[in-house]
């Protein structure tokens, strides 16, 4: 079945640690997103791809990093976790980037919370 | 800066109509998105405007005007699945998408 996979579904870190969420998406889509997504606000972007090889920082860069090797994978790290990292991440993904005006299919997201 | 409002929370009866609105002031405009996230889950696609008037599809009609930032979400004959929050999200001249926080909506029997 077509779409996007995020892995882990949930997970509780302690401060300082290392994470990696990861997302695969099979629908050969050329842009990437990972959100972080907060009560009270709306989905907030962190990093961004719009083609492999290429990748852009969002509104909340700070803490995140991210790779794009492939078309396929986009996984989202955080270096060193901090409390204020705890949220629902979602990937998207979109057929074009650079316009901006396709629909983005999302991710089921990761839920982490950070201690 | 940018700012996307909604309105938090919104209360309507099965069977019944709700309007949802979302004005924005935004760096430039190339287009305005409605996604619908039903608690705990992922965001979908509901419609896409970029040329002012109303774009109808089934139940669910979107409207805009460009030269008044303000854009509504039409949901007609509301069922009980249609709970959810609905976000309103606005293409800037970036080509950024820039989102509202949402409009939970509850529907009641």
């Amino acid at each position: 079945i077509a779409g996007i996979t995020q892995a882990p579904t949930s997970q509780i870190l302690a401060a300082g640690r290392r994470m990696t969420l990861r997302c695969t998406q099979d629908m050969r889509h050329n842009a990437m997103y990972w959100y972080r997504q907060d009560l009270g606000l709306g989905l907030r972007l962190i990093h961004y791809s719009n083609t492999a090889g290429t990748t852009g920082k969002g509104e909340v860069p700070d803490g995140y990093s991210v790779s794009r090797a492939n078309t396929d994978d986009f996984p989202l790290t955080l270096a060193s976790a901090v409390p204020s990292q705890t949220s629902v991440y979602f990937c998207a993904s979109s057929d074009s980037g650079t316009s901006g005006t396709d629909e983005q299919f999302f991710g089921p997201g990761t839920r982490l919370t950070v201690l | 800066g940018q700012n996307i409002d909604q309105p938090t929370e919104m209360t309507a009866t099965e069977g019944a109509i709700v309007q949802i609105n979302c004005t924005y002031q935004t760096s430039g405009f190339n287009g305005l998105f409605w996604y619908q996230q039903h608690a705990g889950e992922a965001p979908t696609f509901l419609s896409y405007n970029v040329l002012d008037g109303l774009e109808e599809k089934g139940r669910f009609s979107s409207f805009l005007s460009r030269s008044k930032g303000y854009s509504y979400l039409l949901l007609k004959e509301l069922q009980m699945k249609d709970s959810a929050s609905y976000l309103c999200a606005v293409i800037d001249s970036n080509y950024q998408l820039i989102w509202g926080a949402g409009t939970k909506l509850i529907i009641k029997p």
